[in-house]
């Protein structure tokens, strides 16, 4: 079956540090892969897509690269915020199945 | 404004009293589905809907109901709810991709504590 395998949190970073959460995935297929984020006391969010190998998924500072060949999409930013602060979580959905399978979420904290 | 919309947002309850937990979308999406998120076990998917009175289980479904009359209302029905089914609920709505796969939007979550 699928799977996704994140790097277990917290991860604390001090403002404007370079942060890297490791996402790695087990599928069949050919999947879709996706980060989610959770804020404090709200539901999950799109944060990035891709969708094909090589494609690069971005959004508000965050990137994170289809990797094939390593099966990983690693979410990087280079510079953290104190309000990056969230729960962020590695997703797939493969082609034809609309079932999302999720990593375990890694929490992020980011001090002044 | 696209969303999904779910209510109550915070519920106490006692054992053995049926509750229903609301959920709609205005976004037209055929695939709607039911998670529970618990502490070191992430997100798990309860029930999924693919359209109209098509429902299936997903991986926790054990203690919990679905009905999807309307495409847009997706309520999760729990008949005698016991204290393990304390947990925040999540609902979602999919739009497939460009690619494959799907996309899914998210409700902003049900805290409910079962005493």
């Amino acid at each position: 079956g699928n799977s996704v395998t994140q790097m277990e949190g917290p991860v604390t970073l001090s403002e404007e540090a370079f942060l890297t959460i490791n996402c790695t995935y087990t599928a069949t297929g050919y999947p879709s892969l996706f980060w989610y984020v959770q804020y404090p006391g709200e539901g999950l969010q799109l944060l990035l897509k891709a969708t094909k190998a090589d494609d690069k998924g971005s959004n508000k500072g965050f990137e994170a690269t289809y990797r094939k060949e390593t099966t990983s999409f690693h979410l990087e930013k280079g510079s953290v915020q104190v309000s990056d602060s969230a729960v962020y979580f590695c997703a797939l959905s493969e082609r034809g199945y609309s079932t999302l399978t999720f990593g375990k979420g890694t929490m992020l904290l980011v001090s002044p | 404004e696209a969303q999904v919309t779910q209510n109550p947002r915070y519920l106490i309850t006692v054992t053995g009293k049926k509750l229903t937990v609301t959920c709609s979308q205005n976004m037209n999406h055929e695939y709607m589905s039911w998670y529970r998120q618990d502490p070191g076990l992430g997100l798990r998917q309860i029930y999924y809907s693919m359209n109209v009175e098509v429902t299936d289980k997903g991986d926790v479904p054990e203690g919990y109901k679905v009905s999807r009359k309307e495409k847009r209302n997706f309520p999760l029905i729990l008949e005698s709810p016991s204290p393990n089914q304390t947990s925040l609920y999540f609902c979602a709505s999919s739009l497939s991709i460009q690619g494959g796969g799907y996309e899914q939007y998210f409700g902003p979550g049900t805290r409910l504590t079962v005493t």
